[in-house]
């Protein structure tokens, strides 16, 4: 299995701040990954695949960078609106998701 | 619009047999390019992909648990299916269905149903 770790695990921010959260693939996956934001009781919401494509009707304050086996999630000027955990999925190999990073107040 | 709603049983006893069903509105469940796929998320496991299943009917599963694991549609009812045998206490979880972006079993999940709550004890 291709392992995802991210990192912070939780991130203190506020309105305003430019947030970057990192997830590690265990092996190298070229583009394949995705990002996802979810809210408590909700499903969660594609927001980025191939790494850095933003999915339709997706802010861009949301931006997504890297290859091989670190990738970045950058979040420019944090809105209330996007406080919640965010998950990395890689999908070359299977699919596997990293443990999530919340970003809180 | 696509939207995707989950039903089942909430409560199961060990060893029984888990049957999930996701109903689709908005799109086709045999529609060209369709994949369709199952995940659950526990606190212990986090998100966890179970499954997919393509337009055509067939399947692609989580090694983990293709043993245990089946997946078909119903399309006079625009449904999909899964069925996990022999559940255990390490099969609670919240599962959703979802459909996927058509470019494979293990693509990314576009549109996703709300969820529902699945208790083995």
């Amino acid at each position: 299995d291709v392992q995802m770790t991210q990192s912070p695990s939780t991130l203190s921010a506020s309105v305003g701040d430019r947030v970057t959260i990192t997830c590690r693939a265990s092996q190298s996956i070229s583009t394949w990954l995705a990002w996802y934001q979810q809210k408590p009781g909700k499903a969660p919401k594609l927001l980025i695949s191939r790494a850095f494509r933003l999915a339709s009707g997706v802010s861009s304050r949301f931006s997504g960078s890297g290859s091989g086996t670190e990738f970045t999630l950058t979040i420019s000027g944090l809105q209330p609106d996007d406080f919640a955990t965010y998950y990395c999925q890689q999908y070359h190999l299977s699919s596997t998701f990293g443990r999530g990073t919340r970003v809180e107040v | 619009q696509l939207q995707l709603q989950e039903s089942g049983p909430g409560l199961l006893k060990p060893s029984e047999t888990l049957s999930l069903t996701c109903t689709v509105s908005g799109a086709s469940v045999t529609s060209n390019s369709a994949y369709w796929g199952w995940v659950r998320q526990s606190p212990e496991t986090g998100l966890q992909w179970i499954g997919s299943i393509y337009h055509s009917g067939t399947t692609y599963s989580n090694p983990s648990l293709e043993n245990r694991l089946n997946m078909f549609f119903d399309t006079s009812k625009s449904q999909f299916s899964l069925r996990l045998s022999s559940v255990t206490a390490a099969d609670t979880a919240i599962y959703f269905c979802a459909k996927l972006d058509g470019s494979g079993f293990t693509s990314v999940f576009q549109s996703w149903g709300p969820g529902i709550g699945v208790t083995v004890s």
